[in-house]
Parts: C-alpha cells; structure tokens; sequence
C-alpha cells in the first residue's frame, strides 16, 4: 500500500517567506509526527498530532512554526518569516498510535527546505 | 531527561567485514529502543525494536541488536556487511505508554569499500 507522502520535496525559499509543507500519513493512522533533520544532527522532534487530542506542539522551535491536521489525515507544516537556519529536510512520520512499541514510525521521504 | 548518543559519526568498513555500531542512551523509565536505516534519497526504514525479554534482538537485513541495561547501550550488529548497508543509521528511544515520541540519536553514516 501507500507510504506515507510528503510534498514539495524539495522547496527553495528567500529568507523572510512563509512556506508550507504537506505530509499526506498513511490510510488508518491515527499518529502523525513531524521532525526536523538537519546537517550533522538527529532527528529533531517538532510535533505530535494523535486523533482527536490536542497536538504536542513541545518540539516546535519557535512561534514562526506551526502545524495543523485537518480532518484527522493531512497534515501541514507552516512556517512563517523562514530563517537560513531553518534550512533542513522535514520529516513526517505516523503511526498506528497504540504505543511506540507496538506501532513503529512509517516516515515519508521528507521535503528539502533551503532558506537563501 | 531522555537523550540517545550515537558516538561515531561516520564508519568505514570492508565489504564482508563484521560492523558494530554503538548506541547509549539516557531514559527514566524502560525505554523501547529502536534502529532506523535511512538509504540515500529514502525515507527511514525500522531495523528492528526492543522492548523486554530476549536482550538480544533480530531484525532485517540480517542485523541484530543487544541491549544491555548495565551500560544503557543497544548497539547494532552485523556479521558480514554488504555494499547495500551503506547508508544512516539512527538509534532512537520511546517510553513504553503515552509519551509516543521518540528521540534519535544524531546517526552514524556507514560507507561500505569493496
């Protein structure tokens, strides 16, 4: 079946655009994640959306982030004003959400984000 | 609070040559601990998981992992590395219930020379 998909994947912005990143989960996950991979660093967790609950928005860098899913399926990534440093690859993952045991991460292949 | 090291940031090795790749991690409860492959212009993919039991695991690709409580370490193995293995590898911890999240490490990138 279907992975899960992300769009652009790749995106070139100028400083100071606001840009949006799409993450279309797989059919029947409830979990969506997002995270941030820059150069030389781990995953960076950014959010959480789990059904119907409130997001877990901890891991967002600042206020210029936000995400939201609509519908309980796609989800967007937004960020606004972008910065050269948030320059990364954006990935999205979901989950069948029992419990990170029991329902590994699915991960797209991310969007290349470059600030210029 | 909960943090995975990943202490080699990148390792050679041999076509047919045994590989180790070392994960430490720092968690308040029992962690689940997991590795992840990321292939050139892929997404990851999950090696295999641990979450009780046998401390020694099995996973795909013909890759295991041993976890060992003592050293809060759950290093990957392989026996005889192929030259598809090069890629990322990212070791990652999760809570048991509700914290979903998990934490990664910051990789380790495997070249493999024939």
């Amino acid at each position: 079946g279907a992975g899960v998909s992300q769009s652009p994947s790749n995106k070139v912005t100028e400083k100071g655009k606001d840009v949006e990143l799409r993450c279309d989960p797989i059919s029947g996950h409830t979990a969506l994640y997002w995270y941030r991979q820059s150069l030389g660093q781990g995953l960076e967790f950014l959010i959480y959306f789990q059904g119907n609950s409130a997001p877990d928005k901890s891991g967002l860098p600042s206020d210029r982030f936000s995400a939201e899913r609509t519908g309980g399926s796609v989800s967007t990534l937004t960020i606004q004003r972008t910065q050269q440093e948030d320059s990364a690859v954006y990935l999205c993952a979901s989950s069948l959400g029992k419990g990170s045991y029991n329902s590994p991460l699915h991960f797209g292949n991310g969007t290349r984000l470059t600030v210029t | 609070a909960q943090s995975v090291t990943q202490p080699d940031i990148h390792i050679t090795v041999s076509e047919g040559a045994s590989l180790e790749l070392r994960c430490n991690y720092s968690y308040g409860a029992t962690p689940y601990l997991f590795w992840y492959v990321q292939s050139p212009g892929q997404g990851l993919q999950l090696l295999l998981k641990y979450f009780s039991g046998d401390t020694l695991v099995q996973g795909i690709k013909g890759f295991e992992a041993e976890f060992k409580r003592s050293q809060s370490s759950f290093n990957l193995r392989k026996p005889s590395v192929h030259w598809s293995d090069a890629a990322e590898y990212f070791c990652a911890v999760g809570g048991q219930t509700g914290a979903n999240n998990l934490f990664f490490g910051t990789g380790t990138r495997l070249t493999v020379i024939p």
